[in-house]
């Protein structure tokens, strides 16, 4: 069965720093994955997805992530935090056993930004 | 904007009660997902439907059920609430394929007293 860890549930970066969130997935075949953001009393939004095509995906609001198999890890960054980037992420992995499209999620990161 | 739908945005009841979440779909997507957040358990998959029929189904309770109507919405039941079902419920839909990802509503945020 596919799933997810999120290492750290709160980080704190200041404005214009480099931010890092972690992910790791556990998988018996090649994974979907991708990264959510929420905002306060918001849903989720799609941040980015990985489906095999380039190990580096471009998302949304300056975000990226890299694929590396041989760490089975799949890190969200961005080079420069804003305030406005302080919100929950999550990342997930499609239950590719299922056949089902649904989601697994992480436990989620809170990410503070301070000025 | 997701394009997902959802109703009411809030809801505040009392232990017991029975409540009716509703879900629209974004336009041309079959499958809709139902996720319960809460803060000691995450995100968790409830249950899913594609076009109508259900098609898979994870920690959901005895007492919730869900459907998917002809014209692609859908609805989650809670029955005999309880204190601890007070969660946030997201309803999420997306195409057809492994790997198209889920679009959310902004969620119902039930409050059960």
């Amino acid at each position: 069965a596919q799933s997810v860890t999120q290492l750290g549930s709160h980080v704190s970066v200041s404005e214009g720093a480099l931010v890092l969130l972690r992910c790791n997935y556990s998988s018996s075949v090649p994974p979907y994955l991708f990264w959510y953001v929420q905002y306060p009393n918001q849903g989720l939004q799609l941040l980015l997805k990985y489906t095999s095509a380039a190990t580096l995906v471009k998302g949304i609001n300056g975000f990226e992530a890299e694929f590396k198999k041989s760490e089975t890890s799949f890190h969200l960054t961005k080079p420069s935090a804003h305030m406005s980037d302080a919100a929950e992420y999550f990342c997930a992995v499609s239950d590719i056993s299922s056949n089902t499209g649904k989601l697994i999620f992480g436990q989620g990161t809170t990410l503070q930004v301070k000025p | 904007d997701s394009g997902v739908t959802q109703t009411p945005k809030h809801l505040i009841t009392a232990t017991g009660q029975r409540v009716t979440l509703r879900c629209s779909p974004r336009s041309g997507d079959l499958s809709v997902y139902w996720y319960q957040q809460s803060l000691d358990q995450g995100l968790q998959f409830l249950i899913q439907y594609y076009n109508g029929e259900e098609r898979a189904k994870g920690n959901i309770l005895e007492r919730f059920s869900a459907q998917q109507f002809p014209d692609l919405h859908s609805e989650l039941n809670l029955s005999s609430l309880e204190l601890g079902d007070s969660a946030l419920y997201f309803c999420a839909s997306s195409s057809q394929g492994k790997n198209s990802p889920l679009h959310f509503g902004n969620g119902t945020r039930l409050t059960v007293t």
